[in-house]
Parts: structure tokens; C-alpha cells; sequence
């Protein structure tokens, strides 16, 4: 039972650039999101997904697209690299029954330079 | 929407002495509340969560943590610490209507056990 995957672990762009963070799940869950974790301001929730075909933003939106065509793949995409986007991102799943916890990915250190 | 506020960016504790990380949350609706604890270059692990009932939650690893609705708080303790339990610790909340799926963290709080 693999849980949440992501893959890269760790990634260097160059400013202007795009790539794709890949986050899989195998668990059947329905709900997926995206955060970025940067020193002193915990995880801030950039995207999510509620089910396939269905998306929306979250906290810090900007620069990222994301995309939820099956249940177990929730690709990020980062359409121009920008400095700023340096950081740290976890890809969670959960079942989306309210109660239960999210199951979080090992992360992808992205460097923008 | 739901926030909230971790007290203490860092404690630094000896080992064996207990410890308490303090959480406090707002909401305008009823909430689920969670604990996770990064290790050092790793993923977040759930500790433990409230979902309803018993205001005292016990988890992992020696954890356990209160429900105080009247002071919207949901501190984490352990009475007696080990150098394995450093880590960043981090608080998070999310809304039980349904549908509420978002889960709001915390800035985290980083435990050093010092021996």
C-alpha cells in the first residue's frame, strides 16, 4: 500500500520555466490538495480537489494550475517559475467524509533560481 | 472560516520534563481538530484528532491532547518527553458540516528535547 506519491523529491528551475509536480494516491480517496510549506508560516493550501473533474482554489492560488481527470492522480502545475515559488509542497488525500484525517505525500523541494 | 493560532513558535524542553503545545482555534461552525508532527525532512503524521465526545484525546507516541470549546483551544501534552519526539508540531482545524473539507494549519511549533 503505497499511500499519497510524489514524485519529484526534489527539483531546481530556472525563473520563467514550467514543470509538473505529480502527487498519486491509492487509496480511493476523493478529496486531494496541494500545499506549500515555507519557514514560520506552516502549510498554506493552494489548490484542492473534491472528487474527479472537480477543483477550486485555495489560500495561495496564484502561478499554479491543477487539474483532477481520475481519482488517484492530482497533478500541480507551475506555468512560470517565479522565486518566490521556492519552497517545500505536499500533495494530501482523504476519504472528504468530514471526519477522517489527510494522508500526506513525503514532498517535492522545489528551488527557483 | 476557520484559523488558527499556534502560541509558541519554539519550546525548548529537557528530556524527560513534560511539555505542552498550545493551540487555539476560531471557527463559526462546530470543528474537527488535529495534531501532526513533521520530523526533520519528512511528511506530516497525524498524532491524533477530536472529532466528538470525549474532550480528552489520546494518540500516538505518548501524546494527548484537550478539547476546550469554551476557551476554543485544543493544547497538546506529553508528561514526560524523549530526544526522539523533536520534530515541528503542527495544529490544524477544519469544519464538520458537509462538504467542509479544508483543512486549516497552523504556523507550526518546534519542539527541541534537549537531553
Amino acid at each position: 500500500n503505497a499511500g499519497v506519491t510524489q514524485t519529484p523529491k526534489f527539483q531546481v528551475l530556472k525563473t520563467g520555466q514550467s514543470m509538473t509536480l505529480q502527487c498519486a494516491q491509492d487509496m480511493n480517496h476523493e478529496y486531494m490538495s496541494w500545499y506549500r510549506q515555507d519557514p514560520g508560516m506552516g502549510l498554506r493550501l493552494i489548490h484542492y480537489s473534491v472528487g474527479a473533474g472537480i477543483t477550486d482554489q485555495g489560500e495561495v492560488p496564484n502561478g499554479y494550475n491543477v487539474s483532477r481527470s481520475t481519482t488517484e492522480d492530482f497533478p500541480l502545475r507551475l506555468l512560470s517559475a517565479a522565486p518566490s515559488q521556492t519552497s517545500v509542497y505536499f500533495c494530501a488525500s482523504s476519504y472528504g467524509r468530514g471526519s477522517s484525517g489527510y494522508t500526506f505525500g513525503s514532498g517535492t523541494r522545489l528551488t527557483v533560481v | 472560516a476557520q484559523s488558527v493560532t499556534q502560541l509558541d513558535s519554539q519550546v525548548p524542553v529537557f528530556e524527560e520534563a513534560p511539555v505542552e503545545l498550545r493551540c487555539n482555534y476560531s471557527s463559526s461552525v462546530s470543528v474537527y481538530l488535529f495534531w501532526y508532527v513533521q520530523y526533520p525532512n519528512q511528511g506530516l503524521q497525524l498524532l491524533l484528532k477530536y472529532l466528538s465526545g470525549s474532550t480528552l484525546v489520546k494518540g500516538i507516541n505518548g501524546f494527548e491532547a484537550e478539547f476546550n470549546k469554551s476557551q476554543t483551544s485544543f493544547h497538546l501534552r506529553k508528561p514526560s518527553v524523549h530526544i526522539s519526539d523533536t520534530a515541528e508540531y503542527f495544529c490544524a482545524v477544519k469544519g464538520n458540516q458537509g462538504g467542509s473539507e479544508k483543512l486549516v494549519f497552523g504556523k507550526g511549533t518546534k519542539l527541541t528535547v534537549n537531553p
